[in-house]
């Protein structure tokens, strides 16, 4: 079955401490994203990927790391997470970029506390 | 920000009407996709229009783009419960791939 994994889908942290929220799909897509949601504000773009070793910048960046190592997975890293981090993240690939449909993964709720 | 405004911001309605939402944005765009978000889980893909597009179908759904106004309309027919979610209008940058969604529409289907 085609799809984008994430994990954990809920975590509760501390302000401070380094965590890293998987994500993973199965399509061979070229173009990887993630995303935060909050209430009121949308979907903004954290970091994106165009392909293996390729990432950029995308609206919201700051606090956070990624890395595309593999074609399959982009991992989102909170080196020092603080409350402003809380929020629902989403993770999306689709096959080369912004011009084709995104398919997204089920969701990280995230609490720093 | 590119980011878009739907409007309205909720939507209530009874089953079997016509929903329309709308979608505004500020730059040039080369599409603009319409997703669908069910309370809080991922968002599913609905319908993809190209910037030279101006009007698509797909089942009862039916978007309009007009690149002149910067706007964008999803029109839902024969509405039904399961139809009861949010609704967001997403766009490319026509200068690279980064991607807006905007602030989306919350639709009840009332049955």
């Amino acid at each position: 079955e085609a799809q984008v994994t994430q994990n954990p889908r809920y975590l509760i942290t501390v302000t401070g401490k380094k965590l890293t929220v998987t994500c993973s799909q199965n399509m061979n897509h070229e173009y990887m994203s993630w995303y935060r949601q909050d209430p009121g504000l949308g979907l903004r773009q954290i970091y994106y990927s165009m392909n293996v070793e390729v990432t950029d910048k995308g609206d919201v960046p700051e606090g956070y790391k990624v890395s595309r190592k593999e074609k399959r997975n982009f991992p989102l890293i909170l080196e020092s997470p603080s409350p402003n981090q809380t929020s629902l993240y989403f993770c999306a690939s689709s096959l080369a970029g912004a011009s084709y449909e995104q398919y997204f993964g089920p969701g990280t709720r995230l609490t720093v506390t | 920000s590119q980011q878009g405004e739907e409007d309205p911001q909720a939507l209530s309605i009874q089953e079997g009407e016509n929903a329309t939402m709308n979608c505004s944005y500020k730059t040039s765009i080369n599409n603009l996709q319409w997703y669908r978000q069910n309370s809080g889980r991922g968002l599913v893909h609905l319908i993809l229009i190209r910037s030279n597009e101006r009007e698509k179908h797909s089942g009862r759904l039916r978007v309009t783009l007009d690149t002149s106004k910067k706007s964008s309309s999803l029109l839902i027919t024969a509405s039904r419960a399961a139809d009861t979610a949010s609704y967001f209008c997403a766009t490319d940058a026509n200068t690279g791939n980064q991607f807006y969604f905007g602030t989306g529409t919350s639709l009840t289907v009332i049955p």
